[in-house]
């Protein structure tokens, strides 16, 4: 596989459901995210993750709770969640640090569209 | 703070005609990077073009092209011939140089292309 790949693609979960969002990236990038788009609404940066360490927590509840085990994996575990949570989650990684070319340039996943019952 | 502002929620353009998406942004420091993402519908969002801040040069990529005015904050995306494949959404982003991995992105223009 190439590029940023997300499972599940769907995800129906009740409000007092466990579950976990996966991404991985075959890029060889060091730098992963995690954003909630929301409809007409600008992409929401929650985590970035930069060789496996968390560098940016942007006020996210305490119910999604990242974890970064390695620079090619990031998930997003997610429990007690409202119905407002509902959202289309991205993943994306970007190669930070080196000069040229497309060097701090994120590529995205193709989403898990969550929908909180 | 940075801010990224596209004005126009919604374009329709004709099928081989030319439109351009608009796109500015609020920041205090010289040195960053703009972008534009398409995101087609129900698909996986890519990069179209990207700019350094750095570069008076446009950027250009075939049909899409740039114009990239620093001064005034603007930052506006060209299509070219457009085709049925543009259809989607665009989104302007912006990126600092200072050290934190933060992109801005602003709230999309829904690109509708008529045949």
């Amino acid at each position: 596989e190439t590029g940023v790949t997300q499972t599940p693609r769907h995800l129906v979960m009740g409000m007092t459901n466990k579950k976990s969002l996966k991404c991985e990236q075959h890029l060889g990038h060091n730098a992963m995210y995690w954003y909630k788009q929301s409809a007409k609404k600008p992409l929401e940066l929650m985590f970035v993750y930069n060789f496996k360490e968390q560098t940016e927590n942007n006020s996210v509840p305490s119910r999604f709770s990242p974890e970064c085990p390695n620079s090619s994996h990031l998930f997003l575990h997610l429990h007690t969640l409202q119905p407002e949570d509902s959202a289309l989650y991205l993943c994306a990684s970007s190669q930070e640090g080196l000069a040229g070319g497309l060097a701090d340039t994120q590529y995205f996943g193709p989403g898990t569209r969550l929908t909180v019952l | 703070a940075q801010t990224v502002t596209q004005s126009q929620p919604e374009m329709s353009v004709q099928e081989a005609e030319t439109v351009t998406l608009s796109c500015t942004y609020d920041t205090s420091e010289s040195d960053y990077y703009l972008f534009w993402y398409k995101q087609p519908p129900s698909r996986q969002m890519i990069l179209v073009i990207r700019q350094e801040a750095y570069k008076q040069q446009n950027a250009t990529e075939n049909r899409f092209s740039v114009n990239f005015q620093k001064a005034a904050k603007s930052f506006s995306l060209k299509i070219s011939d457009s085709q049925l494949g543009d259809a989607a959404m665009y989104f302007c982003a912006y990126r600092g140089t200072s050290g934190t991995y933060k992109y801005i992105f602003g709230t999309g223009t829904r690109l509708k292309v008529l045949a």
